[in-house]
């Protein structure tokens, strides 16, 4: 099946610095969103991107969606302890579906 | 305003029973999906219904069904229930059936299943 490979699997930082995550897939997508989900919660929609090269900012997080439509990355600048959570990559195939292909996952851990 | 409210929250069942898990939808949203996410993985994708119809399937035996009431509340249901179905089931709304802005989704907090 489809399958974005997403990087890196986890990050330890120290409180104030920038957190950098990217996702890459063999299969083009016409969407591609970032999820943050934290423990017993579901996943919460950060940033969604609808056309190659957009780049896109939310606050602190800035993503852009790959040129070749087979990638996305997501930065975080200043780390705060509240940004603890997994963050996740979904593509969606085509603008006709709904149906998400999630990434496995960036565990981002700050030390405060 | 409400967000999208799923039941249980947690539950434990043994292998061979069968379980259903009940979702309700933001108030307007017409669309309703089913993940299965789990432990250290991503969520995957189960089924999307809309206006009561099935409109998508993911990769997943028969033992897995759903269905969609007219208020847009949904229920997933899964038999013969084996030790692998233990996971997280995240259900999640959406104004349109499709993809872009207005098919944008959004998910409840879960129902954790345990298979013993």
């Amino acid at each position: 099946g489809q399958q974005l490979n997403q990087s890196p699997q986890s990050m330890f930082i120290q409180e104030g610095e920038d957190v950098s995550m990217n996702c890459t897939s063999s299969s083009i997508f016409n969407t591609w969103l970032w999820y943050k989900q934290e423990p017993g919660e579901g996943p919460v929609l950060l940033i969604a991107l609808y056309k190659a090269g957009e780049l896109t900012s939310n606050g602190r997080l800035t993503a852009q969606f790959g040129i070749t439509r087979k990638d996305s990355f997501l930065n975080i600048s200043a780390s705060i302890p509240s940004d603890v959570g997994i963050y996740f990559c979904a593509g969606q195939l085509s603008r006709g579906a709904q149906k998400l292909v999630f990434g496995q996952g960036t565990r981002l851990t700050i030390n405060p | 305003d409400a967000g999208v409210t799923q039941s249980p929250t947690h539950l434990i069942k043994t292998r061979g029973q069968q379980v259903t898990l009940r979702c309700s939808p933001i108030s307007g949203h017409k669309s309703v999906s089913w993940y299965q996410q789990v432990l250290g993985q991503g969520p995957q994708f189960i089924f999307q219904y809309y206006e009561k119809e099935e409109r998508g399937r993911g990769n997943f035996p028969d033992r897995f069904s759903a269905r969609q009431f007219p208020n847009y509340s949904s229920e997933l249901n899964v038999n013969a229930l084996l030790l692998g179905d233990s996971a997280l089931y995240l259900c999640a709304s959406s104004l349109t059936r499709t993809g872009g802005r207005t098919g944008e989704l959004f998910f409840g907090e879960g129902s954790r299943l345990t298979v013993l």
